[in-house]
């Protein structure tokens, strides 16, 4: 039972694009969101986080936005770099906490020239 | 970067002999994790420590073993490897287990045949 998905498992943008991923959960007890991003032969490595009782957090070129509604959140990436080409996991967990973390299936962004 | 080394970084093993992959921290945080990384899977926590001789298990623990006899080293087990345990192992490592982010490793991938 997959609590965190990552329904798109690729995504190509274009330099100087916006780049979105998105992330849903289905378990309602999840507080604490995060995204990391990972290169090839890599560890992960973490980008931003958000809590549930906000709805955007932003990071300079990238920014998190959730919708506890619906049980989504994104991760949105302005301008896109061909560095920023890697796969990107969103991770949540429960009681505010980063310690015992759901992560989801990954989305590979490629992004072209 | 985060002091976090994991060895070996690959090893191929045969079914039925016991394996233990070792994480290094020279960061002197209290939490450590291990994962598995599998295709379609993403990662999923084995076992975690919240400090030395302290573990706990996560979402995939069956068949692995854990052991923290030191802060800066956390030892993953598998006392008969199967063919299901062939992945990529990541340790992480966390200052204070809440609204800290969690620290990879390399990750090593092994191999059961």
């Amino acid at each position: 039972d997959q609590q965190v998905k990552q329904n798109s498992p690729s995504l190509s943008v274009q330099e100087g694009r916006i780049s979105i991923l998105n992330c849903d959960y289905t378990n309602s007890m999840f507080d604490y969101f995060l995204w990391y991003k990972k290169y090839p032969a890599e560890g992960p490595t973490f980008l931003i986080s958000i809590s549930s009782i906000k709805d955007k957090n932003e990071d300079g070129r990238f920014t998190v936005f959730l919708n506890k509604s619906a049980k989504h959140l994104s991760l949105h990436i302005v301008p896109s770099q061909p560095g920023d080409s890697a796969v990107y996991f969103c991770a949540a967990s429960v009681g505010g906490t980063a310690s015992k973390l759901t992560f989801g299936t990954g989305t590979r962004l490629q992004v072209t020239l | 970067d985060a002091g976090i080394t994991q060895s070996p970084r690959h090893k191929v093993t045969e079914t039925g002999t016991p394996v233990t992959l070792r994480c290094h921290q020279t960061e002197n945080h209290r939490y450590m994790y291990w994962y598995r990384q599998d295709p379609g899977h993403g990662l999923r926590l084995i076992h975690y420590s919240y400090g030395v001789k302290d573990t706990d298990k996560g979402e995939v623990s069956d068949g692995y073993s854990v052991s923290r006899s030191k802060t800066e080293d956390f030892l993953l087990t598998l006392e008969s490897a199967t063919s299901s345990q062939t992945s990529v192992y990541f340790c992480a490592i966390s200052a204070t287990g809440t609204k800290d982010e969690q620290y990879f490793g390399p990750g090593t991938r092994l191999t059961v045949t």
